[in-house]
């Protein structure tokens, strides 16, 4: 059973396109994160959400938008797709503050 | 705030070999750290974590790693590298009093060659 799923794996878009990413995790936890990952393989947090309550919103342009309708799922809108979005964006979930942190196998989004 | 500093950027050692991967923090308090591994195309991978107590920590795989606070340290270890480490590692240190984010290292390419 897949404990942090993302989806779609790859998406493919042009800029100015709006597109949507899910995250779900099975694993009961309370907490659940974005991360972006960018060419040079830099990972940094975006987001995080506890219980649907948003905790941690680092800059990011407010183009990005997480939604959690519930606490096993985390999906990330981004609207006005640009060149620089192109990136591996890996979703992430733990129980708490002192348990580590689940991650999926990341959306690799490419913009043309 | 955190930061979280690996100098190797790329390491390749022969199979059978020892490895040590180096990670270097910095954080006002006693730190969460966390080593993860990432293979091409995967998402990443908990190799081991240090909340507290023993500053040996033994993970999966065969790796340990060592807190040392007086270098603010947290290096990963391996006595013998199999060919199926050849990854990326990246070292994390959590930060619970700012949401539990981790701040991530840049990362070390391990190359294992036979």
């Amino acid at each position: 059973d897949t404990a942090v799923s993302q989806t779609p794996k790859y998406l493919v878009t042009q800029m100015g396109n709006d597109k949507s990413i899910k995250c779900e995790q099975n694993l009961g936890h309370d907490t659940m994160y974005w991360y972006k990952q960018d060419s040079k393989k830099f990972l940094k947090i975006m987001f995080s959400y506890n219980n649907k309550e948003l905790i941690i919103n680092e800059t990011v342009p407010n183009r990005f938008s997480p939604k959690s309708p519930d606490k096993a799922h985390l999906n990330l809108h981004i609207n006005s797709l640009e060149l620089g979005d192109s990136a591996v964006y890996f979703c992430a979930s733990s129980q708490d503050a002192n348990q580590p942190q689940h991650f999926g196998d990341g959306t690799r989004l490419s913009i043309l | 705030a955190q930061s979280v500093t690996q100098p190797d950027i790329h390491i390749t050692v022969s199979e059978g070999a020892s490895l040590e991967l180096r990670c270097n923090y910095s954080y006002g308090a006693t730190p969460y750290l966390f080593w993860y591994v990432q293979s091409p195309g995967q998402g990443l991978q908990l190799l081991l974590k240090y909340f507290s107590g023993d500053t040996l920590v033994q993970g999966i795989k065969g790796f340990e790693a060592e807190f040392k606070r007086s270098q603010s340290s947290f290096n990963l270890r391996k006595p013998s590298v199999h060919w199926s480490d050849a990854a990326e590692y990246f070292c994390a240190v959590g930060a619970p009093s700012y949401g539990n984010k981790l701040v991530f290292g840049a990362g070390t390419i391990l190359r294992v060659k036979s």
